[in-house]
């Protein structure tokens, strides 16, 4: 079945320091890949997505590239304040699904 | 405009009873979807409507849960003679049509804690 797999946190950064969370991925077809991120006493909102191989997600700064090859979807952003610290969820949507399915999620801390 | 809600947004129950989780989509939004996040994990699907109809149920764990959406708007999970194992977040997501290419926007979540 469709699986998720991020690195474990918590990830804590001091403030412009760059910053990578991992993801990969194990879905049938081809699926599309999103970036949410839950800000403390929030829902969960999306960040960002791409739907197919080597299409690049951007948002607020953040970026992360679909890699077909090494079934990857890292996050980054070059310099990360303190209003980033949350919990970033990396997700799949397979194909035709309705669902989404999710990796555990990583905390990010950031200090100034 | 406003955002998906749900409540209560916090539940205590103790082991046994029934309880009823409501959520209410953004208007106009056809699909709706519930999941459940355990402490320290990633949200994980249990059901999923598209108007009045269940089109998926893969999700839910066992018989003592259901779902309905009786008239395609607002939505209720029910969860009979709840277990400790059942103390999770519920999250709620609608959806403006058909998932596929379309943003599922997530409510606040209940947070329910069985004793």
């Amino acid at each position: 079945g469709d699986s998720v797999t991020q690195m474990e946190g918590p990830v804590t950064l001091s403030e412009e320091a760059f910053l990578t969370i991992n993801c990969t991925y194990t879905a049938t077809g081809y699926p599309s890949l999103f970036w949410y991120v839950q800000y403390p006493g929030e829902g969960l909102q999306l960040l960002l997505k791409a739907t197919k191989a080597d299409d690049k997600g951007s948002n607020k700064g953040f970026e992360a590239t679909y890699r077909k090859e090494t079934t990857s979807f890292h996050l980054e952003k070059g310099s990360v304040q303190v209003s980033d610290s949350a919990v970033y969820f990396c997700a799949l949507r397979s194909g035709t699904a309705s669902k989404l399915t999710f990796g555990t999620g990583t905390r990010l801390q950031v200090t100034l | 405009g406003a955002g998906v809600s749900q409540s209560p947004r916090y539940k205590v129950a103790k082991r046994g009873q029934d309880v009823a989780l409501r959520c209410d989509p953004i208007s106009g939004h056809v699909s709706l979807f519930w999941y459940q996040q355990a402490l320290g994990q990633g949200p994980e699907f249990l059901t999923y409507f598209q108007n009045e109809a269940q089109l998926d149920k893969s999700g839910l764990p066992s018989d003592r849960f259901f779902a309905e959406r009786p008239e395609g708007s607002v939505s209720t999970l029910k969860i009979q003679r709840t277990q400790q194992e059942d103390s999770a977040v519920y999250l709620c997501a609608s959806s403006l049509q058909a998932p596929v290419g379309y943003e599922q926007y997530f409510g606040p979540g209940t947070r329910l804690t069985v004793t």
